[in-house]
């Protein structure tokens, strides 16, 4: 799973477009946050190609599924408390699966 | 919501030491995974474990799943400097592409 942005600093308003690409050919797909001793929450997954769903803490992020491999992540309007660290996942398909993470984006809004 | 708590929240050892971390939950989970993260990295699978009452051994780490599903443990023996990260529990529900992740618990081992 690959995250292109390690580290990234937005002002407030600004859109923010994470990718994340997965050559894996895995069905699910995840957008977590994680922020300081609240473990990962769960933003938008999808099961497959053409599917979204909204995880724990969708509010202010977008997200497209358009092939098996592409899951960007999007915020229309940055806010200071959407600063964290962003990991994408993917997942096969079966019950036990392991989720796949990528290296995290750190995201900074000003 | 959060529906796995993990404790403690942050653990400071030295080396040789043993340690055991918990994970609780109200919710009845279908499994339940371990995950350690180091520093830049996203987290990475140790463990799965499935049924109730489970003990799953990964060298100087055993992984306890409770009777009723709802809890799990982490016990290391003679904690590594090499232990040093993250810990995260994780819960499959009703959902079962849908995890959920515990609060972590944070481990430092000293020499």
């Amino acid at each position: 799973v690959t995250q292109s942005s390690r580290y990234l600093v937005k002002r407030t308003g600004e859109k923010v477009f994470l990718e994340c690409v997965q050559d894996m050919d895995h069905e699910n797909m995840f957008w977590y946050r994680q922020d300081p001793g609240m473990g990962l929450r769960l933003i938008h997954y999808s099961v497959g190609e053409g599917t979204t769903a909204k995880g724990e803490v969708p509010d202010g992020y977008n997200v497209s599924r358009s092939t098996t491999e592409d899951f960007p992540l999007r915020l229309l309007s940055a806010a200071p408390s959407q600063t964290s660290v962003y990991f994408c996942a993917s997942k096969g398909t079966g019950n036990n699966s392991p989720l796949h993470f990528g290296n995290g984006t750190r995201l900074t809004v000003t | 919501t959060q529906l796995l708590e993990q404790s403690p929240q942050f653990l400071s050892i030295q080396e040789g030491e043993n340690l055991t971390v918990y994970c609780n939950s109200s919710s009845v989970f279908s499994s339940l995974q371990w995950y350690r993260q180091e520093p830049g990295e996203g987290p990475v699978l140790l463990v799965t474990v499935v049924t109730g009452g489970e003990v799953k051994k990964l060298k100087r780490l055993t992984f306890q799943f409770g009777d009723a599903r709802k809890d799990s443990s982490l016990h290391i023996t003679a904690a590594q400097p090499g232990d040093t990260g993250l810990y995260l529990c994780a819960g499959y529900t009703g959902t079962a592409s849908k995890l959920t992740f515990g609060t972590g618990t944070r481990l430092q081992v000293t020499l």
